[in-house]
């Protein structure tokens, strides 16, 4: 089984802050077609989880340009390099249906 | 523009069983895996399964094996998560997510398991 460990267990940022997280898995996330089937959601207070980024490092329609997922192997970041009220909640990545425990972002 | 709309609420008592459903829209419903993941109270998601509805193919979790059934209707383009003996700890939100990327969720259902 994949196990995914994220970090920081919690983050409070200052809004028009940059922030960062990362996610560290115990399997590679490249697969032999050569794609990096790793993802990041959001689930705001109260709201379903919503995919943010696919395959590492594209980011899911809608999403906005300030969200930016960087990694390979088994290291993963998520950064979002100005944060607004909006983006608060947990934050989860996943890989073979594994989720990490969740990052969760408040607002200073 | 693509929707998963899920079933109400319940409140159930342990032993009964459940059905609980997950209706699909604006895509091709034969055409994607749909999962069903666990949330319970105050915790993280958990998948439980998928169901690959053109063929009704499943894959089931270890951990949810044997505790859950799975199953969809092409006709009506919903899929299914079932229990047959709720117990106190099913008591939970359970998502429906389309594909193996999960790109679109539900609004979630939640399942309350009380005596």
């Amino acid at each position: 089984d994949v196990v995914l460990t994220q970090t920081p267990h919690s983050l409070s940022v200052t809004p028009g802050q940059p922030a960062s997280m990362s996610c560290k898995s115990s399997h590679s996330a490249l697969h032999s077609d050569g794609k990096t089937y790793f993802y990041w959601y959001l689930q705001k207070p109260g709201q379903s989880p919503q995919l943010l980024i696919y395959e590492a490092s594209n980011r899911f329609s809608g999403v906005p340009d300030r969200f930016a997922g960087s990694g390979s192997g088994t290291d993963f970041t998520l950064k979002i390099s100005r944060v607004e009220a909006e983006d608060v909640g947990v934050y989860y990545c996943m890989q073979r249906y594994s989720f990490g425990q969740g990052t969760k972002l408040e607002i200073k | 523009e693509v929707q998963l709309v899920q079933s109400g609420a319940e409140v159930k008592k342990p032993g009964e069983s459940l059905k609980i459903s997950c209706r699909a829209s604006g895509y091709s419903f034969t055409t994607s895996w749909i999962a069903w993941v666990r949330q319970m109270p105050g915790k993280g998601l958990e998948w439980m399964g998928n169901i690959f509805p053109a063929d009704s193919e499943t894959i089931y979790s270890p951990a949810f094996q044997g505790q859950v059934t799975i199953s969809a209707d092409k006709s009506i383009s919903t899929a299914f998560l079932q229990w047959n003996s709720l117990k106190a700890s099913d008591t939970a939100m359970y998502y429906c997510a389309r594909r193996s990327s999960l790109d679109y969720w539900g609004q979630g259902t939640l399942v309350t398991v009380s005596s």
